[in-house]
């Protein structure tokens, strides 16, 4: 069965530092997204992606956030300068279609990210 | 804006109990509705979803929900727990002019030979 998968598993960082977490979407996916889940925090929407361009974006993304599909295959995550606050668990996602968001998506099993 | 309530963070049946999660949600329009299991060392899969029509949705691996529109509510039950259930499970909405989910905040599932 296809699946999304995200590498690294784990990241340890030191604050400042730019860090790129990466995401395979299933191959005929066309929507992108990212979420986080801080720990003991819920799981929240950062950013989705549709046709090369953000559709929709949290006020968590701001300008230390930046997604990119450098190929046809791969879904990028980038902070530029990290924080502490930026630890948490990386989930990436894709659906098929948007349909409103009646179309399921499928998550990665993230990246977790320690900045230190 | 819409919110996800799951009340209990942790929950603990018997092996063969009733599996009862409950999700209670805030929405100014009819939301759809998930819940998503997500098991150690693994990402979040989709159990079930209501978007419209019948109120009582069946998912995967035994579980259901039903959307109760009165009473703002979307529980996730199983009649008979498996050691297999034991999980992590998280209940999300969204609505129609948004593809974002927003999620509640999780309950643990143990279940007890």
């Amino acid at each position: 069965e296809p699946e999304v998968t995200q590498t690294p598993s784990h990241q340890v960082t030191q604050m400042g530092q730019e860090v790129i977490l990466r995401c395979v979407p299933i191959s005929n996916h066309l929507y992108f997204y990212w979420y986080r889940q801080i720990l003991g925090q819920k799981v929240e929407f950062l950013v989705s992606f549709y046709n090369n361009e953000i559709s929709e974006k949290s006020e968590i993304f701001d300008d230390q956030f930046s997604v990119e599909r450098p190929d046809g295959s791969n879904f990028t995550l980038k902070i530029r300068s990290t924080k502490l606050e930026d630890s948490a668990m990386y989930f990436c996602a894709s659906s098929e279609y948007s349909g409103g968001s009646r179309e399921t998506q499928y998550f990665g099993p993230g990246t977790r990210l320690l900045v230190l | 804006a819409q919110s996800v309530t799951q009340l209990g963070s942790h929950v603990s049946v018997s092996e063969g109990a009733l599996v009862l999660l409950r999700c209670n949600y805030s929405s100014s329009v009819p939301p759809y509705l998930f819940w998503y299991v997500q098991y150690p060392n693994q990402g979040l899969q989709l159990l079930l979803k209501y978007t419209t029509g019948a109120t009582l949705v069946k998912g995967i691996n035994g579980f259901e929900a039903e959307f109760k529109k009165s009473e703002t509510s979307f529980h996730l039950t199983k009649p008979s727990a498996h050691m297999s259930d034991a999980a992590e499970y998280f209940c999300a909405v969204s609505d129609r002019n948004t593809d974002k989910l927003i999620f509640g905040t999780g309950t643990r599932l143990q279940v007890f030979p």
